[in-house]
């Protein structure tokens, strides 16, 4: 059972527009947030993350908002370049015993065109 | 420069031959992962480890083994029980703490034939 889904696989957009990428997770216990990019054949890097006390949290370009009451999360680009053309996955953490364990979604691949 | 070090960058074995994967951080990370990705999968849980000499299975730990004899160090042995080894192999490391993130290593591209 998948308690983090990402259910685009692939999103494209238009340089300059804003990017959404979307995330949901059934696992209530799930208190921490965080977005990797990855790019082929390279390990994903840290982007943004966020905790279940905020509903969001930004980054320069990068905004991602919680709702915990619908279990859902989103990242937001904006603007969108060429450089951000890659895999973002979405990943959950819990506080308590498992708080190490980090919970990964399939990705989204983002197409971001000239 | 810290960091962490996966080694190889790509590796071919034969079916039915062991193979090691090398971890290596510098980080003074608690905590240590493997994760495996394939297309379309996402990046699958193999085994972590919170601390030296102790690791617990992840949800995809069948045809693997591991050990953490030294906290900067985790290998990862894909056995010939494994399936379907070839995939891209991910090594990341987490401080201790709820609100930190993992660092990932750059990859292991496992290719058997």
């Amino acid at each position: 059972d998948q308690q983090v889904k990402q259910n685009s696989p692939s999103l494209s957009v238009q340089e300059g527009r804003i990017s959404i990428l979307n995330c949901d997770y059934t696992n209530s216990m799930f208190d921490y947030f965080l977005w990797y990019k990855k790019y082929p054949a390279e390990g994903p890097t840290f982007l943004i993350s966020i905790s279940s006390i905020k509903d969001k949290n930004e980054d320069g370009r990068f905004t991602v908002f919680l709702n915990k009451s619908a279990k859902h999360l989103s990242l937001h680009i904006v603007p969108s370049q060429p450089g951000d053309s890659a895999v973002y996955f979405c990943a959950a953490s819990a506080i308590g015993a498992g708080s190490y364990q980090l919970t990964f979604g399939k990705g989204t691949k983002l197409s971001v065109i000239p | 420069d810290g960091g962490i070090t996966q080694s190889p960058k790509y590796l071919f074995r034969k079916e039915g031959q062991n193979v090691t994967l090398s971890c290596e951080q510098n980080l003074n990370h608690d905590a240590m992962y493997w994760y495996r990705q394939d297309p379309g999968q996402g990046l699958r849980l193999i085994y972590y480890s919170q601390i030296v000499n102790d690791f617990q299975k992840g949800d995809i730990a069948e045809g693997y083994s591991v050990s953490r004899e030294k906290k900067e160090s985790f290998p990862l042995t894909v056995t010939s029980a494994q399936k379907n080894p070839t995939a891209f192999y991910l090594c990341a490391s987490k401080d201790r703490g709820w609100i930190t993130e993992a660092f990932f290593g750059q990859g292991t591209r496992l290719t058997v034939v």
